[in-house]
């Protein structure tokens, strides 16, 4: 299985942006980038995910590199609700897994 | 619209007794079906996952087994629990045959206690 590599954790200030990278650099040619955020004691939620192009939605956007090995998830405005461990995740291809690695947790101070 | 549910939210077991955790999910048909688990402070790891009645792969060899007696309808079972087998269990569905790389939706949880 193709795994993602992140830093282990992230600290951010309320109000601004937030850049969380992932690098894949085994990613295979139908693997889409998922992010998945979970909050403490619940399961995770679905955030964003991508091909190819930069994606937006209204939780966040994701930046893919050209060469697809690597990825930002973006929140353009931290809140203390955004505080959760972010995994970016590699799903589709020939598997129907979604694999976790250890993600980002993301410290957001007021 | 789909939902997931699962049961029960918390329980305490003593080792060596049985364990049977249901998932149900409800406003789709033939979905794909996972049991991941999360030890304390640890990432999520997936057990088992489903992609069709009675069709069943295992990710880890474990004390622990599953099963799809309905489409919509994941069991994990344990025969004798092991204090190892704490942890958060979560249940999860995405489309099948769907679109690849499909959103995963995620129940919300099991914490079982094993002392």
């Amino acid at each position: 299985d193709a795994k993602t590599t992140q830093p282990n954790s992230m600290e951010s200030n309320e109000e601004e942006p937030v850049h969380l990278p992932c690098n894949h650099s085994t990613i295979s040619g139908t693997d889409y980038i998922h992010w998945y955020r979970q909050l403490p004691s619940q399961g995770p939620e679905y955030v964003i995910h991508g091909l190819t192009s930069n994606v937006n939605n209204r939780m966040a956007s994701l930046a893919i590199a050209e060469d697809r090995k690597s990825s930002t998830l973006i929140l353009h405005r931290a809140t203390l609700r955004d505080a959760a461990v972010y995994y970016c995740i590699l799903y589709g291809g020939a598997t129907n897994k979604l694999i976790f690695g250890t993600g980002t947790l993301l410290a957001v101070q007021p | 619209s789909q939902t997931i549910h699962q049961w029960p939210a918390t329980l305490v077991q003593p080792v060596g007794s049985p364990l049977s955790l249901e998932c149900t999910v409800e406003g789709t048909s033939n979905p794909n079906l996972y049991w991941y688990r999360q030890a304390a402070g640890r990432g999520l790891q997936l057990l088992f996952y489903s992609v069709g009645i009675g069709q069943i792969s295992s990710e880890v060899p474990q004390n622990l087994s599953a099963s799809r007696p309905q489409d919509r309808q994941f069991i994990l079972s344990s025969k004798k629990l092991l204090l190892s087998d704490s942890g958060f269990y979560l249940c999860a569905w995405s489309v099948q045959g769907g679109f690849i790389g499909d959103t995963i939706y995620f129940g919300e949880g099991s914490w079982l206690t094993v002392v």
